[in-house]
């Protein structure tokens, strides 16, 4: 029963590397999102997704991508990495936009 | 100004105490109210989930309790236990969005 998987745990880039944050999840679930979590505030969303092949943005889209080309993966692009985009990204899904989410373990990024 | 704030920041205490952690909103009507458990290293997971109309709702050790008319949440942790120790975030739904607060880091000392 694996839930919401994430791949990688961590990684450090240098600034204008680009890289892709996987994300799975096996619970055919139709919503997905990306959040990052900074010290000191809250989760912020980046991208979310209600279903494959529609995506949106949420509150901090800038510098990443995300396409949603099957229900079970949601990937994470950042672009062109900067110091900024330091942070600890997770995924979720859930059945529905307001409904229980279910997060993964979190990629810790690093971009120096 | 933050639309969620948690109070206290972080917290100390002795294993087998209880504690109450705060969440004051300002978003008005909202869907539902929730408290996560976040592992140091881990996603969070979801403790309990109040619609607006409830005003407390229990999941073993966890109490929260939800008063509209001062806009405040608490989550009551009874007997706490070394497991215990995480951040606890409030997160209030409002047209389907989330509005997270920033958590309180909670540490049970043995």
């Amino acid at each position: 029963n694996a839930g919401v998987t994430q791949t990688p745990k961590f990684q450090v880039l240098k600034t204008g590397q680009s890289m892709t944050l996987q994300c799975a999840q096996d619970m055919n679930h139709e919503y997905m999102s990306w959040y990052r979590q900074d010290p000191g505030m809250g989760l912020r969303l980046i991208h979310y997704s209600v279903g494959a092949g529609i995506t949106d943005q949420g509150e901090v889209p800038n510098g990443y991508n995300v396409s949603r080309s099957t229900t079970e993966d949601f990937p994470l692009r950042l672009l062109s990495a900067a110091p900024s985009q330091t942070s600890v990204y997770f995924c979720a899904s859930s059945y529905q936009r307001d409904t229980e989410a279910f997060f993964g373990q979190g990629t810790r990024l690093t971009v120096v | 100004k933050n639309q969620v704030e948690q109070s206290p920041q972080s917290l100390i205490i002795l294993e087998g105490k209880n504690c109450t952690l705060q969440c004051n909103y300002t978003v008005s009507p909202f869907s539902n109210l929730r408290w996560y458990k976040q592992d140091t290293g881990r996603g969070p997971v979801s403790l309990t989930i109040m619609t607006f109309s409830e005003n407390t709702k229990s999941n073993g050790r966890y109490t929260a309790t939800l008063d509209a008319d001062t806009k405040q949440s608490s989550l009551h942790i009874t007997a706490s236990q070394l497991s215990d120790s995480a951040s606890y975030i409030c997160v209030v739904i409002l047209n389907y969005q989330l509005i997270w607060g920033a958590g309180t880091k909670l540490i049970i000392k043995p």
